[in-house]
């Protein structure tokens, strides 16, 4: 069964940085586009960014624009998620998500369960 | 970057009776060169990931049950659910996805009456 599986979730200061990784088992990863998107406690969903399937599209979310960073590793069917001067509104559960489409502009049909982020001090 | 709203933000239906939630984005969707709406809607039970639900506004995705169902185009949408059962308790999601951000709505809480 595909997974995507979400780790590097810790509980960081704010100012400090943290890479998230979603790992993907499944066959159609390099020729997916990925999503993350986080879900602060008690809140909705936020979307935060998107990458294509090659690499070379990018979208970010305002909230998150300058500090952070999406890539993949295709040969290694991983996601990443650079996150620099974390701020304490940052705090919530990421999420990957992905359609199987290599198109970015499509719906979610492959969630993760999750990593938690909290920036505290 | 298009603004989804959902109403209401929480509902209380009686068991078997209809739900109705609505999305509204600020623009239209509805993308010309394929015809189709660029509108999805998840569902997310507490300590679980969402769950896509409709996708193009009114395909079910397969194993979901057909008393979910999505209808709307342009600018409005609506999430029908025709008989309320005790396991649809959860909050309820509409996202564009016609341009990033992949903007959603704010949640619809979907309790039993």
């Amino acid at each position: 069964q595909v997974q995507l599986v979400e780790s590097g979730g810790a509980v960081v200061q704010p100012g400090r940085s943290l890479r998230l990784s979603c790992a993907d088992s499944g066959l159609t990863f390099s020729t997916s586009a990925m999503h993350w998107v986080r879900q602060a406690p008690g809140k909705g969903l936020e979307w935060v960014a998107v990458i294509s399937n090659d690499g070379t599209k990018k979208y970010y979310a305002d909230s998150v624009k300058g500090r952070f960073t999406i890539s993949r590793d295709n040969s290694k069917n991983t996601l990443y998620l650079q996150m620099d001067s974390l701020r304490v509104d940052d705090t919530a559960v990421y999420y990957c998500a992905t359609g199987g489409d290599v198109r970015v502009n499509w719906y979610y049909d492959l969630w993760g369960r999750g990593t938690l982020v909290s920036v505290s001090s | 970057d298009i603004v989804t709203t959902q109403s209401p933000d929480s509902l209380a239906v009686s068991l078997g009776e209809r739900a109705t939630i609505n999305c509204r984005s600020s623009q239209s969707v509805l993308y010309s060169s394929d015809n189709k709406n660029y509108l999805a809607w998840y569902q997310q039970k507490p300590g679980q990931p969402p769950k896509l639900l409709i996708y193009w506004a009114s395909t079910r995705e397969s194993g979901v049950p057909d008393r979910f169902s999505g209808s709307g185009s342009g600018t409005d949408f609506t999430l029908t659910i025709s008989s309320l059962q005790a396991e649809d308790v959860a909050v309820y999601y509409c996202q564009q996805y016609y341009s990033a951000p992949h903007t959603f709505g704010q949640g619809t809480k979907l309790e039993i009456k």
